[in-house]
């Protein structure tokens, strides 16, 4: 499969634990982006990359978010202290300039904060 | 920053009408208008997405149209078919700034 992949697909976790997803990106896509995607409602964005530079973050990820890109390949997006409104869909994306910018979506993590 | 209002929430056609979905959105410098389309537990899929340069892209039964003044675009799909059963999403971003802004998205249900 040559599309963005992430894992883990599903993930429980008691409130306070830390938690961290990972996702890889289609290989020769320098851009990668977080969304969280809460039910019934549109993606939001979260942050993006080119190549190993975090260049942007929304005001919706609090100081207990942090994400990482360090090769400029896969990523990762950690949440500390987790809370019952973390319990999302955390979905990955990625897109190259020579494909106009196109983002493709991975199949996301499924955060259930208890 | 930008935001992106979408219509309607819910919209239900009879099998082989056409649907019509419609977006505004509010940062004039926006230049790049994907829309995706979200099957119940799957990733979003981009269907077709269209630039401030043109005015209308068609790809064979989607098209979407873009009114720069009226800062509006609206997806239009005819001859519809069980599986274009879906939450539909439009976006916005523009060059220099990729983020995608999603509107809140549409429902869409073909009746057989």
């Amino acid at each position: 499969d040559t599309g963005v992949s992430q894992d883990p697909r599903h993930k429980i976790t008691k409130r306070g634990q830390n938690v961290t997803f990972r996702c890889d990106p289609i290989s020769e896509h320098n851009r990668l982006y977080w969304y969280r995607q809460t039910l019934g409602q549109g993606p939001e964005f979260l942050t993006y990359f080119q190549n190993e530079a975090q260049l942007e973050k929304s005001r919706l990820l609090s100081d207990r978010f942090s994400a990482e890109r360090p090769k400029g390949s896969f990523s990762t997006l950690e949440i500390q202290r987790t809370e019952q409104g973390d319990s999302a869909m955390y979905l990955c994306a990625s897109s190259s300039p020579r494909g106009g910018n196109e983002q493709f979506f991975g199949p996301g993590t499924r955060l259930t904060v208890l | 920053g930008e935001n992106v209002e979408q219509h309607p929430s819910t919209l239900s056609v009879q099998e082989g009408d056409s649907a019509v979905i419609k977006c505004t959105y509010s940062d004039s410098a926006s230049n790049y208008f994907p829309w995706y389309k979200q099957e119940l537990g799957k990733r979003p899929q981009l269907i077709i997405d269209i630039r401030s340069n043109v005015g209308e892209k068609k790809d064979q039964r989607i098209a979407v149209t873009l009114n720069k003044t009226a800062k509006h675009f609206s997806l239009h799909i005819t001859e519809t078919q069980p599986e274009d059963s879906a939450v539909y999403f439009c976006a916005a971003s523009y060059f220099g700034n990729e983020k995608l802004t999603f509107g809140t998205g549409t429902r869409l249900t073909i009746i057989p």
